[in-house]
């Protein structure tokens, strides 16, 4: 079985550019999430979709970060325009309802 | 916000010995609570729940649950140099799927 897939694996901007994120989560998982890891952190989510529809993105900084899951399967997460705190690794999970979640290798984000 | 406290550590082991990981909720209407084991610069994959108080044992590993003191722990026994790592400890959000996670706990094993 195939793991949850990211792209890309690092990426490094400056600050005021933005940057987009790619997630394809594990086949049949309905549910998905993205965290942001900083160094030394443990993740915080910023999103989570339950097929197409988000469940909780009360911590997801809307003015700069946006996140869509149009068909239900594959996701990608913006950010725009990006700032220096915005360096962290995001993970993307994804799981069969409430059971284990599975992460993706993570994308390594340095902004400059 | 269900809060998850973790001491940082370092946390350092002489090969075979046990090693105690330790957490501390927030929310005492949490019902269930997970570790995942985080090697540096990989992410985190899960080794243990627990959702009962009590243990709950696999191989090496076992966590213990104690929903009176909002105390969860992770014993590892006969520890490796392979188990250095961050252990994180993890509760259901709000939502009841996503996690909160506490900031981990490094462990080093030492030959």
């Amino acid at each position: 079985e195939a793991g949850v897939a990211q792209s890309p694996r690092y990426k490094i901007i400056e600050k005021r550019q933005s940057v987009a994120f790619w997630c394809n989560p594990i086949s049949g998982h309905a549910t998905l999430y993205w965290y942001q890891q900083i160094l030394g952190q443990g993740p915080k989510l910023l999103i989570q979709f339950q097929n197409n529809g988000v469940v909780d993105d009360s911590q997801l900084p809307k003015d700069r970060f946006s996140a869509e899951r149009l068909k239900g399967v594959d996701s990608t997460l913006k950010i725009q325009p990006a700032k220096l705190e915005d360096s962290a690794v995001y993970l993307c999970a994804s799981s069969w309802g409430q059971e284990t979640q599975y992460f993706g290798p993570g994308t390594r984000l340095l902004v400059l | 916000q269900k809060e998850v406290e973790q001491n940082s550590g370092p946390l350092s082991v002489p090969e075979g010995a046990i090693a105690s990981l330790n957490c501390t909720y927030s929310d005492r209407g949490s019902q269930s609570f997970f570790w995942y084991r985080q090697y540096s610069g990989k992410s985190p994959e899960l080794i243990m729940s627990i959702y009962s108080n009590g243990d709950k044992e696999d191989g090496r590993f076992t966590a213990q649950l104690n929903k009176a003191s909002q105390y969860v722990s992770l014993l590892i026994r006969d520890s490796q140099p392979s188990d250095s790592a961050t252990y994180l400890c993890a509760v259901p959000g709000n939502s009841g799927y996503a996690l909160n996670f506490g900031k981990g706990t490094s462990l080093l094993v030492t030959p």
